[in-house]
């Protein structure tokens, strides 16, 4: 079963807007950490933002976000402000306990001058 | 050096040719993985060592071999190779039995095509 899961293929913003980034996650472990990297096209993936599942308030960091929903099983992630460098793959990740870190497919964000 | 650094950056290889990628990590990580990223895929986890032992392995064909001589170094040695394998591998490092934020620092990948 899929455990983490992005509908968003593609996503265009205009620069300077604010963008939503969709991810749920499916887990019955209690303990989990949720986690949001970006990937330009030269491959390297880089770590944005962490969101532990017992952390009371939503992660942020710098013009990043993460929107965490317990209830609904969701860590959107926020980008404010959106610039020319977002352009870039970005994956959502979850790691159940202690358990390896499993990816989602991916959305390519693009951002519009 | 800092980070994680992969080698090389591009690599072509014929399907009966023997080639390694090598991964190197600075940050003092106890576990190294190896991802395979092929396109409109999610990225598949391949092989995983902790301590320098390999904790997992999955399902990956005999055609990849990882080594993990010590807790800085990670290869993924390659031999006849099919086309389906042109993808780009990724190696990670973590520090694992703390708290807190154990997420993966990743390389910039080894982009591999198989002629």
């Amino acid at each position: 079963a899929q455990k983490i899961t992005q509908t968003q293929p593609g996503m265009f913003v205009q620069e300077k807007e604010a963008v939503t980034l969709d991810c749920t996650y499916d887990t019955s472990d209690p303990s989990y950490g949720l986690f949001w990297y970006k990937q330009p096209s030269s491959g390297e993936m880089i770590f944005l933002i962490y969101q532990g599942s017992y952390d009371q308030q939503n992660a942020t960091e710098g013009r990043y976000s993460l929107n965490f929903q317990k209830a609904r099983k969701s860590a959107n992630l926020v980008i404010s402000a959106s610039q020319l460098g977002d352009s870039a793959m970005y994956f959502c990740a979850m790691r159940e306990g202690f358990n390896n870190l499993f990816f989602g497919t991916g959305t390519r964000l693009t951002v519009i001058p | 050096e800092t980070g994680v650094t992969q080698t090389p950056r591009h690599l072509v290889m014929g399907m009966t040719n023997k080639k390694s990628l090598k991964c190197e990590q600075h940050l003092g990580h106890n576990a190294m993985y190896w991802y395979k990223q092929s396109a409109k895929k999610p990225l598949e986890l391949m092989f995983v060592y902790n301590f320098k032992e390999q904790t997992e392995n999955n399902s990956v064909p005999s055609r990849f071999s990882p080594e993990c001589p010590n807790s800085s170094h990670l290869f993924l040695h390659l031999h006849t190779l099919q086309p389906e394998d042109s993808a780009l591998y990724l190696c990670a490092s973590s520090q694992e039995g703390t708290g807190g934020n154990y997420g993966y620092t990743f390389g910039s990948g080894t982009r591999l095509t198989v002629v």
